[in-house]
């Protein structure tokens, strides 16, 4: 069956730009996860949805980031006015019941000119 | 202050040696997963550990959850190129009733050919 897919893969921007990405989860799959990684390091929590709520924003790092998930199912991760420390690969997980193993999509690699 | 920790950061062995990696914490976990992830590649799950004193075998991984499920263990025996890759664990705190998904900073292990 199909698994998380996240688009762009790779996206350039100019800081001070806005930027959206996209997550696709698995079908069927209730809980939603955010991850920011930067190059060689391990993952940085951003935000976590049960259906279309999100219960958990605490590792958004700044009011630039916002994310939303519709119909329980497509994400997208929102930054605004992109600075050059967003550059990073940006993951999105899910899983069926929330706290439940997670399965990963490729990630976008975001880098900020 | 990381609520898992994982040892060693880094580590780089001879194909064909033996090898253990650890992740630790001072809480309880009711469980615990482990993920490979690859370069350019979101992480794969591997494993996901319950019972304490748990151990699992995937091909030449082995995998224990320790007694009090503070901690867990990943054995490769005779490691191949194929292995090369960060291994995180991951899991929710037994205690954290909110659904914050905690990650290890990862082992970032290189089997050299």
């Amino acid at each position: 069956g199909a698994g998380v897919s996240q688009s762009p893969s790779n996206k350039v921007t100019e800081k001070g730009k806005d930027v959206e990405l996209r997550c696709d989860p698995i079908s069927g799959h209730t809980a939603l996860y955010w991850y920011r990684q930067s190059l060689g390091q391990g993952l940085e929590f951003l935000i976590y949805f049960q259906g279309n709520s999100a219960p958990d924003k605490s590792g958004l790092p700044s009011d630039r980031f916002s994310a939303e998930r519709t119909g329980g199912s497509v994400s997208t991760l929102t930054i605004q006015r992109t600075q050059q420390e967003d550059s990073a690969v940006y993951l999105c997980a899910s899983s069926l019941v929330p706290n439940y193993e997670q399965y990963f999509g490729p990630g976008t690699r975001l880098t900020v000119t | 202050t990381q609520l898992l920790e994982q040892s060693p950061q880094f580590l780089s062995i001879q194909e064909g040696e033996n090898l253990t990696v650890y992740c630790n914490s001072s809480s309880v976990f009711s469980s615990l997963q482990w993920y490979r992830q690859e370069p350019g590649e979101g992480p794969v799950l591997l494993v996901t550990v319950v019972t304490g004193g748990e151990v699992k075998k995937l091909k030449r991984l082995t995998f224990q959850f320790g007694d009090a499920r503070k901690d867990s263990s990943l054995h490769i025996t005779a490691a191949q190129p194929g292995d090369t890759g960060l291994y995180l664990c991951a899991g929710v705190p037994r205690d954290n009733y909110g659904q914050n998904f905690v990650f290890g900073p990862g082992t970032r292990l290189s089997v050299l050919p």
